[in-house]
């Protein structure tokens, strides 16, 4: 099976700052790629499908890019609202695997 | 609206059964793929299996193949997810979620959860 493997597995960033969070699929999945957000004791929410399209409604510091192997997400100024764990998931074929998750703090 | 709503916070003791529920509205069920993702806790999130409720595809995870059970009556727009003999180690939030069974996108909705406790 593909593996999804994410780095860094935790940061701490200042508000303002921009953030990097990298996933590496084991395997070629073109660009079948999401990103979730999950904020403490809540559901997870997808912020971007197809590696860089963002839903509706997610902050446009928010992007995505890759394909095939290696994806990058991108807050482009961190805010304090963005306190939360996030994951990759790749999807072209099962399993679905998501990575680890990298929980983002605040300086 | 869409919806996806979960049955409620299940206690069990291990060996017994379970068989929890998802219920969708507010959307073409049978367009979707239905997936159901574990949480233990404070641990992160994995990928169960899916079923696809138009003709009860299901693929499972290696690492949950055989240890539980996916169904779907798209007549009333729900699917299940269970057991037959808890173990301990099930303890965990269970969620369902749906993705489009047709369009290159992630999970867009997901239902409230369903916390599922097994202790002696």
């Amino acid at each position: 099976d593909i593996q999804m493997t994410q780095s860094p597995p935790s940061l701490s960033a200042s508000v303002g700052d921009r953030v990097t969070i990298t996933c590496r699929a084991s395997e070629d999945i073109k660009n079948y790629l999401a990103w979730y957000q999950q904020k403490p004791g809540k559901l997870p929410k997808l912020l971007i499908s197809a590696a860089s399209t963002l839903q509706s409604g997610v902050p446009s510091r928010f992007s995505g890019s890759g394909s095939g192997t290696d994806f990058t997400l991108t807050i482009s100024s961190l805010q304090p609202e963005d306190v939360a764990t996030y994951y990759c998931q790749k999807y072209n074929r099962a399993p679905w695997t998501f990575g680890q998750g990298t929980k983002v703090e605040i300086k | 609206e869409v919806q996806l709503v979960q049955s409620g916070a299940e206690v069990k003791k291990p060996g017994e059964s379970l068989k929890i529920s998802c219920k969708g509205s507010g959307y073409s069920f049978t367009n979707y793929w239905v997936v159901w993702v574990r949480q233990m806790p404070g641990k992160g999130l994995e990928w169960m299996g899916i079923i696809y409720p138009g003709d009860s595809d299901t693929r499972y995870s290696p690492s949950f193949q055989g240890q539980v059970t996916m169904s779907a009556d798209k007549s009333i727009n729900t699917a299940y997810l269970q057991w037959s003999s808890l173990k301990a180690s099930d303890t965990a939030m269970y969620y369902c979620a749906r993705r489009s069974y047709y369009d290159n996108s992630g999970l867009d909705h997901w239902g409230q959860g369903t916390l599922v406790t097994v202790s002696s």
